[in-house]
């Protein structure tokens, strides 16, 4: 079965903090594709990033960064110089290849301070 | 045009009304979903169409009507609404056919209240 955790329900900071999001993940298959969206206050849920699973690189991108570690299956995000306009509910996502369903973590809302 | 346009965008109805939601997509992505999400909870799967036919149905009540008229188009009827319904409803399409693991495209949802 598949499961994603997001332990921190919600996660308060003051601008220009660096922020760590965690995910933690559980699945069978070995081959999987995880995913982080975001949702701000407007609703639409922002795609920021896909992952499979036989690549364990790192990436980055601007003020974000993801660390991918299989053997603590996990999959954090962690937002460097944090910004008001970063604030949002962050959503960490797993889906095992050829399934359709995208099955979600429970989501940590973010509230950046000015 | 990189959007995924719902209306409405919010919605009130009362427990005997029929009503429709609409999402449409101009991408020529060929998968579409319909997910709920309840105040402070993750979104959760109620359809997806592959190529203009119903491939996911989550055991949705039969008050709910998903239609797929055309690749662009996707409708989510109503009828006999129950208060608990009362949700952001989500529609989200997928360049390639639903199973390809790709990312998902969202609309800014419906906001609806069942009164």
């Amino acid at each position: 079965a598949q499961k994603v955790t997001q332990a921190q329900t919600e996660i308060s900071v003051v601008e220009k903090e660096d922020v760590t999001l965690d995910c933690v993940y559980e699945t069978r298959d070995t081959t999987y594709y995880l995913f982080w969206y975001k949702q701000p206050p407007s609703g639409e849920l922002v795609f920021l990033i896909r992952r499979n699973s036989f690549d364990e690189q790192n990436e980055i991108s601007g003020r974000y960064s993801w660390n991918f570690q299989k053997s603590t299956s996990s999959f954090n995000f962690t937002i460097t110089a944090s910004q008001v306009v970063d604030s949002a509910v962050y959503f960490c996502a797993l889906s095992e290849v050829g399934f359709q369903k995208l099955v979600f973590g429970t989501g940590t809302r973010l509230l950046v301070s000015p | 045009d990189t959007e995924v346009t719902q209306t409405p965008k919010h919605l009130v109805m009362g427990m005997t009304n029929k009503k429709s939601l609409k999402c449409e997509q101009h991408m020529g992505h060929r998968a579409m979903y319909w997910y709920k999400q309840k105040a402070k909870k993750p979104p959760e799967l109620m359809f997806v169409y592959s190529y203009e036919k119903l491939s996911i149905n989550e055991s949705v009540p039969s008050r709910f009507s998903p239609e797929c008229p055309n690749s662009s188009l996707l409708n989510l009827h109503l009828h006999a609404l129950q208060p608990e319904d009362s949700a952001l409803y989500l529609c989200a399409s997928q360049r390639g056919g639903a199973g390809t693991n790709e990312k998902l495209f969202f609309g800014s949802g419906t906001q609806l209240s069942v009164l």
